[in-house]
């Protein structure tokens, strides 16, 4: 399978704890992205990365929230001391330059 | 605040029916639009993409653009129970001044193929 891939697929966590998402982009893509979606939203832009450098992050990336890219090619999605209102599939994109962006499967947070 | 709307739904059209999605979006910069298919549970899925005015076909799928009104629409002729799931638009934005562009999705319109 040559897709995004994301693990872990589903995380329950208590509020308060840490959790962190990786992502492998598809292979020669230097794009990397990370979208937040809740139910009944369309996704939403939280930051992304071209190779290892981190280009943008929106206004929702709280300081709770990291990203990074080591080596320009995994990435992770750390979220400190989860909050209820964390709960969401946190999507991983990857593109080629500025075209369409292919995501993967998603991994579900839920904080309880 | 760049947007794109699209009307929520729900919307049941019955088997082999042309179903009918529209966005609008606030950029008049915006050059590139996407329509994803995301089925419950699932993450979007690419459909069509589309950077000039007109009409664009892929199969059962023709996506409209029309940039001096800033809409965007798909049609999906002889719908099939398989095609129910949220269809969402997605405009390329620029986030802020500087910025390279960014997608930005709408809510989302789900569909009902009913059988």
């Amino acid at each position: 399978d040559t897709g995004v891939s994301q693990d872990p697929r589903h995380k329950i966590t208590k509020r308060g704890q840490n959790v962190t998402f990786r992502c492998d982009p598809i292979s020669e893509h230097n794009r990397l992205y990370w979208y937040r979606q809740t139910l009944g939203q369309g996704p939403e832009f939280l930051t992304y990365f071209q190779n290892e450098a981190q280009l943008e992050k929106s206004r929702l990336l709280s300081d709770r929230f990291s990203a990074e890219r080591p080596k320009g090619s995994f990435s992770t999605l750390e979220i400190q001391r989860t909050e209820q209102g964390d709960s969401a599939m946190y999507l991983c994109a990857s593109s080629f330059g500025g075209n369409t962006i292919y995501f993967g499967e998603g991994s579900w947070l839920t904080v309880v | 605040q760049k947007e794109v709307e699209q009307n929520s739904g729900p919307l049941s059209v019955p088997e082999g029916a042309i179903a009918s999605l529209n966005c609008t979006y606030s950029d008049r910069g915006s050059q590139s639009f996407f329509w994803y298919r995301q089925y419950s549970g699932k993450s979007p899925e690419l459909i069509m993409s589309i950077y000039s005015n007109g009409d664009k076909e892929d199969g059962r799928f023709t996506a409209q653009l029309n940039k001096a009104s800033q809409y965007v629409s798909l049609l999906i002729r002889d719908s099939q129970p398989s095609d129910s799931a949220t269809y969402l638009c997605a405009v390329n934005f620029q986030i802020s001044s500087g910025s390279a562009r960014q997608l930005t999705f709408g809510s989302g319109t789900q569909l009902t193929v009913l059988p």
